[in-house]
């Protein structure tokens, strides 16, 4: 069965700064991945997602992610982050023909002034 | 308009009762799904529907009943509540299940069972 990683549990960057989510997946074959965030309080709502062509997807909010299948990797990036963005941010991955859809555990930003 | 809406938003209940939670999407989509979102913010699907067909059903007590009236509802009946149930539960919709249609969620049930 598919499943998703991300190691970082907290991250605190200041505002302006870029950002790097990490997200490492398991799974056989090219599975669906994809990006969410939540605010608190709130529902998710997707950012981006994979499912195949160009490896660098682009998202709302400036966001965007890469692909990188020889490291089973979808890491999120943010070139300059806003306070805004101060959230819960989830990585997914969805096999082909499977309704399943594994969520990690996700990672907190915190967003310094 | 809401997409995927669902309610109550807070339901705070003692342990043994038995507690319903409604969920609807107007989106058109074929599959529904439940989530459950732990104190550490952990997502795990408990079911998931496909044109009111039950297509997954993880390890849940048989307490947990849902139930899809049409495939534009799935609601979420448990009985005998215990203080483990407490948890925030989001129902979830997607155009079609087993590809890339991305998830669409409600805002969320934040149950207490106490």
């Amino acid at each position: 069965a598919q499943s998703v990683t991300q190691p970082d549990i907290h991250i605190t960057v200041s505002e302006g700064a870029s950002l790097e989510l990490r997200c490492n997946y398991s799974y056989g074959a090219t599975p669906y991945l994809f990006w969410y965030v939540q605010s608190p309080g709130q529902g998710l709502q997707l950012l981006l997602k994979y499912f195949s062509g160009d490896t660098l997807v682009q998202g709302i909010k400036g966001f965007e992610a890469e692909f990188k299948r020889s490291q089973s990797s979808f890491n999120l990036r943010k070139p300059s982050v806003h306070w805004s963005d101060a959230a819960e941010y989830f990585c997914a991955v969805r096999a082909n023909n499977n309704n399943d859809m594994r969520f990690g555990a996700g990672t907190r930003l915190t967003v310094k002034p | 308009d809401t997409a995927v809406s669902q309610t109550p938003k807070y339901l705070v209940t003692q342990m043994g009762n038995d507690k319903s939670i409604k969920c609807e999407q107007n989106l058109g989509h074929d599959t529904m799904y439940w989530y459950k979102q732990d104190s550490k913010k952990f997502l795990k699907i408990m079911f998931s529907y496909n044109n009111k067909e039950l297509i997954i059903n993880e390890t849940v007590p048989n307490r947990f009943s849902p139930k899809s009236p049409d495939k534009a509802h799935l609601n979420l009946h448990i009985n005998s509540l215990e203080l483990g149930d407490s948890a925030v539960y989001f129902c979830a919709s997607s155009l079609r299940g087993g590809d890339h249609s991305p998830l669409h969620f409600g805002n969320g049930t934040r149950l207490t069972v106490t």
